[in-house]
């Protein structure tokens, strides 16, 4: 099974900071990463998938980049909707694995 | 509107049984790929098991394969989650996806909250 281990934990930031959320793998993954944004007591959302292509209706400011083991979520400036738990998830191997997730919260 | 209803959740004693249902609208059902992921209270997502849009091929993760069947419907445009066997770690959300974007899950229902407990 193919662990994502997501860092940092909780990332405290302030609206209108850059986000920077990393997510690593415990073996080489093909391009099929995404991530998820998920808010308290809602689905989650798809944000990025195949590591750098935005979902449909996905502002500009979520990014995404990496290869490899080692990939980012980059959210250019904070937008006081953004603050919520972001998932990794693979679907290179089965089975398909979601990261433990990275909370960004207001500073 | 595209949406995903999830019903069938509740509380059942470890050992037993309860199905799951998936309803969706607004897309064409038979067209793609379904999942159903969990989240146990206060913990991450993990993906339990899918099925192929004909219902040919159904995959599991290790921890419910032989007690957790994913079955489909397309005709009444349903999905469905047998569960048998539960046990307290079964306790969690419960959430139907769709794959409209081959390999990932672009569009989530609201869930449906399972609890297993004596």
């Amino acid at each position: 099974e193919i662990v994502l281990t997501q860092s940092p934990a909780t990332l405290s930031l302030s609206p209108g900071e850059r986000a920077t959320l990393s997510c690593r793998a415990s073996q080489i993954i093909s391009s099929r990463l995404a991530w998820y944004q998920q808010k308290s007591g809602q689905a989650p959302r798809l944000l990025i998938y195949d590591v750098s292509n935005r979902a449909t209706d996905i502002p500009a400011r979520f990014s995404g980049s990496g290869s490899g083991t080692d990939f980012t979520l980059t959210i250019s400036s904070l937008e006081p909707e953004d603050f919520a738990v972001y998932y990794c998830q693979q679907s290179s191997k089965w089975p398909w694995t979601f990261g433990q997730g990275t909370k960004v919260e207001i500073k | 509107e595209v949406q995903l209803v999830e019903s069938g959740g509740g509380l059942v004693q470890p050992g037993g049984s309860l199905r799951l249902s998936c309803t969706v609208s607004g897309f064409t059902f038979s067209k793609y790929w379904m999942s159903w992921g969990r989240q146990a209270p206060g913990k991450g997502l993990e993906w339990v098991a899918n099925i192929k849009e004909d219902g040919s091929t159904k995959n599991y993760v290790d921890s419910v394969e032989g007690r957790l069947t994913i079955s489909r419907d397309n005709d009444k445009n349903s999905l469905y989650l047998q569960m048998n066997s539960l046990r307290a770690e079964d306790t969690a959300v419960y959430y139907c996806a769709v794959s409209r974007i081959a390999y990932y899950f672009d569009l989530w229902g609201r869930g449906t909250l399972v609890t297993v407990s004596s």
